[in-house]
C-alpha cells in the first residue's frame, strides 16, 4: 500500500523561530514528491522535487528530497505569522498515474 | 485561466439524499482526483482517473462513485449521504507521468443532516 506520512502532526512556535517539516514515503513507483501550503481554502503549490540532494528554493522556504532513505523536508527561516497554515506533502505515483497526500503539519507561528 | 472548476462550493444534504459534485478542468491533464478532507487533516484519496475511461478506488472509496465523463469531466457522486461523509471535498488534476504538479479546484463544503 502507498504510503506518505508528515512529521509532526501539530507545531507551535515563535514568531522568527526556523522550523522543519517532515514528509516519508513508502510507494510502489516514485515520480515525484510535491509540497502545498494550506490556509482556509484549496491547497496553493510550493515545491516539487524530482531528484535527490537538490534545494528548492523560494524566499525563506526551501526543500529537499532523499530518494534513498525515502523523505523530504521542508525548512521555513525566520517564521512569520502569515506562515500559519497546514503544510501538505504529496507523493505522485507513476504507473497507476496517482496522487497520495500525507496527513498534514498544521503550523501555527505566534506573535 | 479556468483550470479545475468545481460546483457547488457549498451543499446540505439530508441523510439518504444524492448529490453529485460536478468538476471539469481546460489544462488537457490525463490524471483526476477527488479528495475529502477533514477538520485539521490531510487529503484523502477517494477516486482517481489516471485516463479518460478508466478510474480507480482510492484510500476511502466507500459510499462515493465516480464517472469520467471525457478528458476534462470527472464527477463523484453520493448515492445515499450519510453524516459521516460530511466534508470538504476537493477535485484536482495533473500529469503524474510529467512530473507536473496537481492544480485544485476552490472545493465543496458538504454537511449531511
Amino acid at each position: 500500500e502507498d504510503k506518505v506520512v508528515q512529521s509532526p502532526l501539530s507545531l507551535v512556535v515563535h514568531e522568527g523561530d526556523t522550523v522543519t517539516l517532515n514528509c516519508s514515503y513508502e510507494v510502489t513507483n516514485f515520480r515525484s514528491l510535491l509540497w502545498y501550503k494550506q490556509e482556509k481554502k484549496a491547497p496553493t503549490f510550493l515545491f516539487m522535487l524530482t531528484s535527490s540532494g537538490i534545494e528548492k528554493k523560494s524566499g525563506r522556504l526551501s526543500s529537499i528530497l532523499d530518494k534513498k532513505e525515502l523523505f523530504s523536508i521542508l525548512n521555513i527561516t525566520a517564521t512569520q505569522t502569515g506562515d500559519s497554515a497546514i503544510y501538505l506533502c504529496a507523493v505522485g505515483i507513476g504507473g497507476a498515474q496517482k496522487l497520495v497526500f500525507g496527513q498534514g503539519t498544521r503550523l501555527t507561528i505566534n506573535p | 485561466n479556468a483550470g479545475v472548476t468545481q460546483t457547488p462550493k457549498f451543499q446540505v444534504l439530508k441523510t439518504g439524499q444524492s448529490m453529485t459534485l460536478q468538476c471539469a478542468q481546460d489544462m488537457n491533464h490525463n490524471s483526476m482526483y477527488w479528495y475529502r478532507q477533514d477538520p485539521g487533516m490531510g487529503l484523502r484519496l477517494i477516486y482517481y482517473s489516471a485516463s479518460e475511461g478508466t478510474t480507480d478506488k482510492g484510500e476511502v472509496p466507500n459510499g462515493y462513485n465516480v464517472s469520467r465523463l471525457n478528458k476534462r469531466e470527472f464527477s463523484l457522486r453520493l448515492e445515499s449521504a450519510a453524516p459521516s461523509q460530511t466534508s470538504v471535498y476537493f477535485c484536482a488534476s495533473s500529469e503524474v507521468w510529467e512530473g507536473t504538479e496537481a492544480f485544485f479546484g476552490q472545493g465543496t463544503r458538504l454537511t449531511v443532516v
